[in-house]
């Protein structure tokens, strides 16, 4: 079974500079896709960014980034320029391209929770 | 589009009484989720439904648990009866399966969720 795992809890980040969340997850899976999810105060779930694991771009979007490392099975995101508005837990996500039963389940993990000091 | 619509926002019932959840996906999703949150165990599936037919139930914690999709733009979870350990904020999710290639490729896209309380 696939797992993700977040080893940060929570994190801080002086408004302006940049922070950078990780993410390790476990599959023997080839081909998959990885997410990272925003949730803020008002609890909505958010699609930052989204990564292809055929893909060996690293996926960017604006001030968000991800640094993709399937060898690693590491997937972390980098946010430029913060700013309070990324307050926020962030979940890192893996689906499997797969069909039918688990295997279409998006599998979180714990959350870090990011603070943005002005 | 409005996206994911789940009501109600809130919920305050007592213990023993049931509880139903709704939620009306993005017109064209064909797949259709309900994920619940707690600090304790983060989110976790429940159940996941294909063109209206449940798919994985094995999420669901237990008989006092149920959910249905009588038609593409509606499903309901229900809890009978509810009880304080089912306290959570339950999230439904829609999402298109296929990218241009017929491959899984989009996120899916969450409502507001329901905040629940069991007292």
């Amino acid at each position: 079974a696939q797992t993700v795992t977040q080893s940060q809890p929570e994190m801080s980040v002086q408004e302006a500079e940049t922070v950078t969340l990780s993410c390790t997850y476990d599959t023997s899976e080839s081909d998959y896709y990885l997410f990272w999810y925003k949730q803020p105060p008002s609890r909505q779930m958010i699609l930052v960014i989204r990564q292809e694991a055929y893909k060996q771009q690293n996926a960017t979007e604006n001030r968000f980034s991800v640094n993709f490392q399937k060898a690693a099975k590491s997937f972390s995101l980098k946010i430029s320029d913060s700013q309070l508005g990324d307050a926020a837990m962030y979940f890192c996500a893996y689906r499997s391209t797969l069909y039918g039963g688990s295997q279409g389940n998006l599998i979180f993990g714990k959350g870090t929770k990011l603070s943005v000091k002005p | 589009d409005a996206g994911v619509i789940q009501s109600p926002r809130h919920e305050v019932t007592e213990m023993g009484q049931e509880v139903t959840l709704r939620c009306k996906p993005i017109s064209g999703h064909d797949y259709l989720f309900w994920y619940r949150q707690t600090m304790m165990r983060g989110l976790e599936l429940l159940i996941y439904f294909n063109n209206n037919v449940p798919i994985d139930d094995s999420g669901m914690p237990e008989d006092r648990f149920s959910a249905k999709m009588p038609n593409a733009s509606f499903s309901t979870l229900k809890i009978q009866p509810s009880e304080p350990r089912d306290s959570a904020v339950y999230f439904c999710a829609s999402s298109e399966y296929r990218d241009r290639a017929g491959r899984a490729y989009y996120g899916y896209t969450f409502g507001s969720g329901t905040r629940l309380t069991v007292v």
